[in-house]
């Protein structure tokens, strides 16, 4: 069964202080790779997108990175901010834009504290 | 990248009663889904709603329970019907979205359902 997992489940850390989230996968073979970011009572905000074959994507102070061999990515967050607080969900898919298959982690919730 | 409204963003049901939930885009779409978020799970895709035919179900979710209509291509609804406690969730609407470049999948704010 294709999964998703992603630790810690939760992460509390102070402000301006960075942190890395991550996400195992079993899904195989794949074809991208997704990191959003959902605040509470919001739904989901992509913030990155890798093929299989991309190393590392950057959109601001977030930074993706994707090791295809061993299955694993991770979300680094640069000196952190109150706004950051949120749950960071990691998706992985198969199949190209139009009849791809979604698999969804349970999320990391992150916790910014001043 | 596309716009999503949804409605409504919470309500509380009675038990055997149903709810229709609204989507509504700023621009044509393809592709529109429906997802479920339980408490502390990842989202779960209930169907795939198709303008002028009927939508397409993932495996453990019927139309009866979750009829959808896909009338245009900027519109749908999706009904949880005779609802009981186990239906209380979040329920998404997603488009395929090839303006957002970050992941090509827009999503809605979410309705925030409490079946009592």
């Amino acid at each position: 069964k294709n999964q998703v997992e992603q630790s810690p489940q939760s992460l509390i850390i102070l402000e301006g202080k960075n942190c890395t989230l991550q996400c195992n996968y079993t899904v195989s073979p794949f074809s991208n790779l997704r990191w959003y970011k959902q605040d509470t009572g919001r739904g989901p905000v992509s913030l990155t997108i890798m093929t299989f074959s991309e190393n590392t994507k950057s959109n601001g102070r977030y930074t993706a990175t994707l090791d295809a061999d061993t299955k694993q990515s991770s979300l680094h967050i640069t000196a952190s901010q109150l706004s950051d607080s949120a749950s960071y969900i990691c998706v992985v898919s198969l199949g190209t834009f139009g009849n791809e298959k979604l698999t969804f982690g349970t999320g990391t919730r992150l916790t910014i504290i001043p | 990248s596309a716009v999503i409204s949804q409605k409504p963003s919470r309500d509380i049901c009675q038990r055997g009663t149903s709810l229709t939930i609204q989507c509504q885009v700023d621009s044509q779409v393809t592709m529109m889904f429906w997802y479920r978020q339980q408490p502390g799970q990842s989202l779960t895709l209930i169907a795939t709603a198709n303008q002028g035919s009927e939508a397409t179900y993932e495996s453990g979710f019927v139309i009866d329970k979750f009829p959808i209509s896909r009338p245009n291509l900027t519109f749908s609804t999706l009904t949880v019907s005779n609802m009981s406690p186990e239906d209380s969730s979040i329920y998404l609407c997603s488009v395929g979205d090839r303006g957002n470049l970050k992941g090509g999948y827009t999503f809605g704010s979410g309705t925030r359902l409490t079946v009592v």
